[in-house]
């Protein structure tokens, strides 16, 4: 079973337009929560890191926020431009089958148009 | 900087063939791994490092090895290569080992290795 799931699958938006992508997870205990970007063909990149005790997160035009209680996280991107146009991937570090890991989520294809 | 460099970036392979993706880091960073992407999933952790001379098996470890012989190098093996092997390979380092896999630090990236295997 994916204890970290992402949603939507895709994503297609305007470029200046706002948008939020979500995570939810049934890590327990949990450490942290990372949201990364990955362009085509290019390896995953950290835009922020989380613990259990932050809400909110901000990295320029990316916001992170992270309810421990609900077990959920969004990512939000404001006024989107097309180099936003990415897989943007949920991890969250915790404990599964007994030990600690990091779990990666499936991630939302991002295409911004012009 | 260079960061985490993969060779090579592509690689075609018959059933059966070995081969050896390889794995630089120049960030004096501890922690190595090896984790696998296939569309539809998230990345699968193969083997890890916490250190020269430590490796341990990550969720699916099968038909692949390491060594850690240095601090900067951490090579995986495809022993005898299988259809099911076909996938994007990305080498991934961290300062901080975290205590086997829990690894809390922030993970750098390589540019990955995409791999298929005929």
């Amino acid at each position: 079973k994916n204890q970290v799931e992402q949603s939507p699958q895709s994503l297609i938006i305007l470029e200046g337009k706002n948008c939020t992508l979500q995570c939810n997870y049934t890590v327990s205990p949990f450490s942290n929560l990372r949201w990364y970007k990955q362009d085509t063909g290019r390896g995953p990149v950290s835009l922020t890191i989380m613990t259990f005790s932050e809400n909110t997160k901000s990295n320029g035009r990316y916001t992170a926020t992270l309810d421990a209680d609900t077990k959920q996280s969004s990512l939000h991107i404001t006024a989107s431009q097309l180099s936003d146009s990415a897989s943007y991937i949920c991890v969250v570090s915790g404990v599964s089958g007994g030990y600690n890991k990091l779990i990666f989520g499936a991630g939302t294809r991002l295409a911004v148009h012009p | 900087n260079a960061g985490v460099t993969q060779t090579p970036k592509f690689q075609v392979l018959k059933t059966g063939q070995s081969m050896t993706l390889q794995c630089a880091q120049d960030m004096n960073h501890e922690y190595m791994s090896w984790y696998r992407q296939d569309p539809g999933m998230g990345l699968r952790l193969i083997h890890y490092s916490v250190g020269a001379g430590i490796t341990d098996q990550g969720e699916v470890p099968n038909g692949y090895n390491v060594s850690r012989s240095t601090t900067e190098d951490f090579p995986l093996r495809l022993l005898s290569a299988a259809p099911s092997q076909t996938s994007v390979y990305f080498c991934a380092s961290s300062y901080e080992a975290g205590g086997g896999l829990q690894n809390t630090g922030e993970l750098f990236f390589g540019e990955g290795s995409r791999l298929t295997v005929l």
